[in-house]
C-alpha cells in the first residue's frame, strides 16, 4: 500500500514550458486535492476534486489546469510555466470530510 | 478579509513541558478543524480533528480544543520531546464539508533537550 504518490519529485523549468505533474493514491479516496507550498504563507489549494470526472477551483487556480480521468489519479498541469510557479506543490486525498493523506511533495523551480 | 494566523512562526520550549499552539480565524465559520505535523521535506501529516459541536479532543499526548465564539483552536502537546520538533499546522473546512480547506501558516516547534 504506496498511499499517495506525486511524480516527479523535483523538477526545473524554463520560462514558457509546461509540465504535468502526477498524483496517484491507492486507498480508493474520492477526494483529491493539489496545493503549493510557499514560504510564510502555508499550503494553499490550487484544484480539487469530489469524484472521476469532476474537479473544481480553489483558491489560486490561476495558471493551472487539472484532470482526473480515473478515480486513482489527478494530473496538474502547467501549460505555461512562470517564475511565480515556482514552489512545492502537494498532492493529498480524502475518503470523506475528514482525514487527508499527502503525498512527498514535488519542488518545481522556473527559471 | 478572510484569515487564519498561528501564534508565532517558531516557538522553543524545554524538553519535559507543555507546548501550547495557537491558530486564531476570521470571518470563517468552519464545521471543524484539523491539525497536521509537517516534518522538512515531506508532506503534512494528520493528527487530530475536531468538529464544531466538540469542545476538546484527545489523542495521546495531544489535546486540542476549538472555541468557536473565539474563533481559536489550541494544540496542546504535553511531557514534549525533542521527536516533536516539527512544524504543526492547522485547518479550516470553509465549504462544502471536506471540499476545500484552508490552511494556517504554521508553527515551527523545538524542543530543547
Amino acid at each position: 500500500n504506496a498511499g499517495v504518490t506525486q511524480t516527479p519529485k523535483f523538477r526545473v523549468l524554463k520560462t514558457g514550458q509546461s509540465m504535468t505533474l502526477l498524483c496517484a493514491q491507492d486507498m480508493n479516496h474520492e477526494y483529491m486535492y493539489w496545493y503549493r507550498q510557499d514560504p510564510g504563507m502555508g499550503l494553499r489549494l490550487i484544484h480539487y476534486s469530489v469524484g472521476e470526472g469532476t474537479t473544481a477551483k480553489g483558491e489560486v487556480p490561476d495558471g493551472y489546469n487539472v484532470s482526473r480521468l480515473k478515480k486513482q489519479n489527478f494530473l496538474l498541469g502547467l501549460e505555461s510555466a512562470a517564475p511565480s510557479q515556482t514552489s512545492v506543490y502537494f498532492c493529498a486525498s480524502s475518503p470523506s470530510e475528514d482525514t487527508q493523506y499527502f503525498g512527498p511533495g514535488t519542488r518545481l523551480t522556473v527559471l | 478579509s478572510q484569515k487564519i494566523e498561528q501564534n508565532s512562526e517558531a516557538l522553543n520550549i524545554q524538553e519535559g513541558k507543555t507546548a501550547t499552539l495557537t491558530c486564531n480565524y476570521t470571518n470563517y465559520s468552519p464545521a471543524y478543524l484539523q491539525w497536521y505535523r509537517q516534518d522538512p521535506g515531506r508532506g503534512p501529516v494528520f493528527l487530530l480533528l475536531i468538529r464544531e459541536n466538540e469542545k476538546e479532543k484527545r489523542k495521546e499526548r495531544l489535546k486540542v480544543t476549538f472555541d468557536t465564539t473565539l474563533k481559536q483552536s489550541l494544540f496542546h502537546i504535553t511531557a514534549s520531546q525533542p521527536a516533536d520538533s516539527a512544524t504543526y499546522l492547522c485547518a479550516l473546512d470553509v465549504g462544502n464539508y471536506g471540499q476545500n480547506f484552508v490552511f494556517g501558516p504554521g508553527t515551527r516547534l523545538s524542543v530543547l533537550p
